[in-house]
Formats: C-alpha cells, sequence, structure tokens
C-alpha cells in the first residue's frame, strides 16, 4: 500500500511569508507525528496527533508554528512569518498506535528554505 | 529530559568488513524504548532495529545487531558484511515506553562504504 507522502517536497519562501505543509499518513494510522531536521542535526520532535487530537503542543519551537489534523487522514504544519531559522525539513510520521509496539513510518519530507 | 548522543560523525568501512556505531542516551527512567534509523538521501527514515530496554538479549535483524549495556547506557549498532545499499546517515532514538510523544534522535553518524 502507499506509504506516508509529504507535500510540497521542496518550498522556498521569502521570509515573512507564511507556509503549509502537508502529511498524508498511512490509511488507518491513528497516530501521527510531525518532526523538525536541521542541518547536521538530528530529528526534534514536535508535535503528535492522535485521531484529530493534538494533547501536547509544547514541542512546537514558538507561536507561530501550528499544526492541524482533519480526523484520522491528513495533517498541515503552518508556519506563521517565516524566519531563516525555520529552514530545515520538515517530516511526518504516521503509526497504528500511539506506543512503542507500533513502528513509525517516515514520509520523505519537506524541505524549507527561507529566504 | 532525555539526550541521545552520537560521538561519531562520520565512519567509513570497507565493503564485507564489520562496522560499529556508537551512541549513548542519558535518562533517568527504567522502562525505555532504544531504536537506530536508517536515512538514505531520499530523506525517508527507515527503522533498521528497535530493543525494549527490559530486554537482556540483544536484538537482531539479519546483518544488524546491537549491543544494549543498560547499566552503562549504551547502545550500539553492528553492521556485519557491509554492502554498499548500507551507505546513509544512521540516527540512534529514544522513547520512554509509557510516552506517546516523539522519538528523542542523536545527531546522527554518516556512514561511507568503501567498495
Amino acid at each position: 500500500g502507499a506509504g506516508v507522502s509529504q507535500s510540497p517536497s521542496n518550498k522556498v519562501t521569502e521570509k515573512g511569508k507564511d507556509v503549509e505543509l502537508r502529511c498524508d499518513p498511512i490509511s488507518g494510522h491513528t497516530a501521527l507525528y510531525w518532526y523538525r531536521q536541521r542541518l547536521g542535526q538530528g530529528l526534534e520532535f514536535l508535535i503528535y496527533f492522535q485521531g484529530n487530537s493534538a494533547p501536547d503542543k509544547s514541542g512546537l519551537p514558538s507561536d507561530r508554528f501550528s499544526a492541524e489534523r482533519t480526523g484520522e487522514s491528513v495533517s498541515t504544519l503552518t508556519i506563521q512569518r517565516t524566519q531563516q531559522e525555520d529552514s530545515a525539513v520538515y517530516l511526518c510520521a504516521s503509526s497504528l498506535g500511539r506506543g512503542n509496539s507500533y513502528e513509525q513510518y517516515f514520509g520523505p519530507g519537506t524541505r524549507l528554505t527561507v529566504t | 529530559a532525555q539526550t541521545v548522543t552520537q560521538s561519531q560523525p562520520e565512519m567509513s568501512v570497507q565493503e564485507a568488513e564489520t562496522v560499529t556505531l556508537s551512541c549513548t542516551y542519558d535518562t533517568s527512567e527504567s522502562d525505555y524504548y532504544l531504536f537506530w534509523y536508517k536515512q538514505p538521501p531520499s530523506r525517508q527514515m527507515i527503522l533498521v532495529i528497535r530493543q525494549e530496554a527490559y530486554k537482556q538479549q540483544n536484538a537482531t535483524e539479519n546483518r544488524f545487531s546491537v549491543n544494549f549495556q543498560k547499566a552503562a547506557k549504551s547502545f550500539s549498532l553492528k553492521i556485519s558484511d557491509s554492502q554498499l545499499g548500507d551507505a546513509a546517515m544512521y540516527f540512534c532514538a529514544y522513547r520512554s515506553a509509557d510516552s506517546a510523544d516523539g522519538l528523542t534522535f542523536g545527531k546522527g553518524t554518516h556512514l561511507i562504504i568503501q567498495p
């Protein structure tokens, strides 16, 4: 079956603009995760959804970041008034459930470049 | 907060040889999971191997095995009979047993396979 997909693959935006990143999880996966990967760094956890609920938003880097999920499908990560430090690859993952017995399947990421 | 440290930014090995990637972590918890992920240039994270902290037996997956030393908080990955397709970034990751949050990643090790 289809894996996790993300769009766009690459996004170049001017500082101060808003961007919206999309994640389509594997069908039937109730848990969805967003990560940020800065150049030369490991992944930094941002937020997770169980269904369309995000119990803990404290991992989001600033109030310019927000995320939504429609039911148990598509999720969008929105960054308002982008800054150069937001440049990174944003990865999405989904899993059947939220426990450790469920493998997280990752998408190919969106590379965001803020000029 | 938990931290994961990978002290080898880059490793190189001859094809068919064995290589070991190091990972240490810091936690006050007794129950947790450890992971090794592979990230090829396509950016898509692929789960290589997983270890439950309560299990004393080291996990193995074909040519991949781990050396889990709980007291030393060490979790190294051994790749036997290295193949050209093993070339990638390798990330060590941690997750609490009772957490629904995302994974905590190290900064990664770039593995080069010499033909």
